[in-house]
């Protein structure tokens, strides 16, 4: 079966100008959650969301944002874009509803955003 | 606060074990996991524990103390292809939809 896909796999953007990045999850899975991944500060979490509903959220500015659709794909957004925003953008997808649990979430090969 | 801590790197020998110990905490538990990457790509899941004990998965094996806020992943009969980033997770948050990540422990398999 076709895994997550994020699309697209690499970005290149201008200081100030904003983005948005998408995330197609594992069929049936309704769980979608987003990382960012950095050398220096790791995977951070950014926010999940559940029937398109952000559940749970991380420590980013509002300059992060995103949404899921009802057939469950899901976008993330960052605006003025700073230097700092160059990282990985991960995004995962779970079968269970109450977080990843014994299924795991299952993690796309993601989005490198560089910001220049 | 929201602390993982997981050695930065390890080096192992083909053929045999290794332990890689996580020690966390978090303000919320909604199990641990284990991950591996390696370079360029993305998370793999390797094991998930909610309960006190060892869940064992073929050359996998993973245990968690709650009470001590302690968890380890053993890798046994290594092999070169074992060479990656292990990572550790706490599911926390609204249905333990939030994963907190360490850093992540760098293992270098050597022949």
């Amino acid at each position: 079966k076709a895994g997550v896909t994020q699309t697209p796999r690499y970005l290149i953007k201008t200081r100030g100008q904003q983005v948005t990045l998408s995330c197609s999850p594992i069929s049936g899975h309704r769980s979608v959650s987003w990382y960012q991944q950095t050398p220096g500060q790791g995977l951070q979490f950014l926010f999940e969301y559940f029937s398109e509903t952000q559940r749970n959220k991380g420590n980013f500015p509002g300059r992060f944002s995103g949404r899921q659709f009802s057939n469950s794909r899901s976008e993330m957004n960052v605006s003025t874009l700073e230097l700092g925003d160059s990282a990985l953008y991960l995004c995962a997808s779970s079968l269970s509803s109450t977080g990843g649990q014994a299924y795991g979430y299952t993690f796309g090969s993601g989005t490198r955003l560089t910001v220049v | 606060g929201q602390n993982i801590d997981q050695p930065t790197e390890m080096t192992a020998t083909e053929g045999a074990i290794v332990q890689i110990n996580c020690t966390y905490q978090t303000s919320g538990f909604n199990g641990l996991f284990w991950y591996q990457q390696h370079a360029g790509e993305a998370p793999t899941f390797l094991s998930y524990n909610v309960l006190d004990g060892l869940e064992e998965k073929g050359r996998f094996s993973s245990f968690l103390s709650r009470s001590k806020g302690y968890s380890y992943l053993l890798l046994k009969e290594l092999q070169m292809k074992d060479s990656a980033s292990y990572l550790c997770a706490v599911g926390s948050g609204n249905q333990g939809g939030k994963l907190i990540f360490g850093q992540g422990t760098e293992l270098s398999v050597k022949p």
